[in-house]
């Protein structure tokens, strides 16, 4: 069964630090691995989607990383705002399952 | 403008009173589902959909049935909701899971609360 971890649970920075969340899974049997923002009690915003046969994508100051062999993947965000406090979620689908799994995702605050 | 969209927003209803989650897609996907996040728990698959008439069990099922009689609907009924259902969900839809292109789009939430 595909299980999905991601550290750290939460993360507290001062605004304008660059920082890295990261995102393991266990099979590395994926089509692709999605990086999501949930703001509190709302849905789900996709903000880069990674092709298994891809290295990285970029998105204005995200930066997100797949090594697929290794099952890991780190989403950069470069000059941290206020405005990116956000839980963010990384989640994959893998070959032979109907489902995307998710992380528990983890908790980022930026403080002015 | 491509969206998944879930009505309602938020509800709060009473033990063994049925209800019904609306879900609706404007972008022709084949593979719709529902998934319910609670917190500790994360975001786990309820129901999904492959295609119309084709619809299958996800990792969290008892409680709740689903249809999908047209390509872009994916109602979730509850059809005697308990306590233990309240929960934040969500309805997602994507192209076809079998192809590489299978970038997710989810509606904006349903808060149920059952009392």
């Amino acid at each position: 069964k595909q299980e999905v971890t991601q550290i750290p649970a939460a993360l507290s920075v001062p605004e304008g630090e660059n920082l890295v969340l990261n995102c393991s899974f266990t099979d590395s049997a994926i089509y692709n691995l999605q990086w999501f923002r949930q703001d509190p009690g709302k849905g789900l915003t996709s903000l880069l989607l990674i092709q298994s046969s891809q290295r990285e994508q970029t998105s204005g100051r995200l930066n997100a990383s797949l090594d697929k062999s290794s099952g890991r993947s780190t989403l950069y965000i470069a000059a941290s705002q206020p405005g990116d406090s956000a839980t963010y979620l990384c989640a994959v689908s893998s070959s032979g399952y109907s489902t995307l799994t998710f992380g528990k995702g983890t908790m980022l605050l930026v403080s002015p | 403008e491509a969206q998944v969209t879930q009505n309602p927003r938020y509800l709060i209803t009473v033990t063994g009173k049925k209800l019904t989650v609306t879900c609706s897609q404007n972008m022709n996907h084949e593979y719709m589902s529902w998934y319910r996040q609670d917190p500790g728990l994360g975001l786990r698959q309820i129901y999904y959909s492959m295609n119309v008439e084709v619809t299958d069990k996800g990792d969290v099922p008892e409680g709740y049935k689903v249809s999908r009689k047209e390509k872009r609907n994916f109602p979730l009924i509850l059809e005697s909701p308990s306590p233990n259902q309240t929960s934040l969900y969500f309805c997602a839809s994507s192209p076809w899971a079998g192809t590489k292109n299978t970038e997710a789009f989810f509606g904006q939430g349903t808060r149920l609360t059952v009392v």
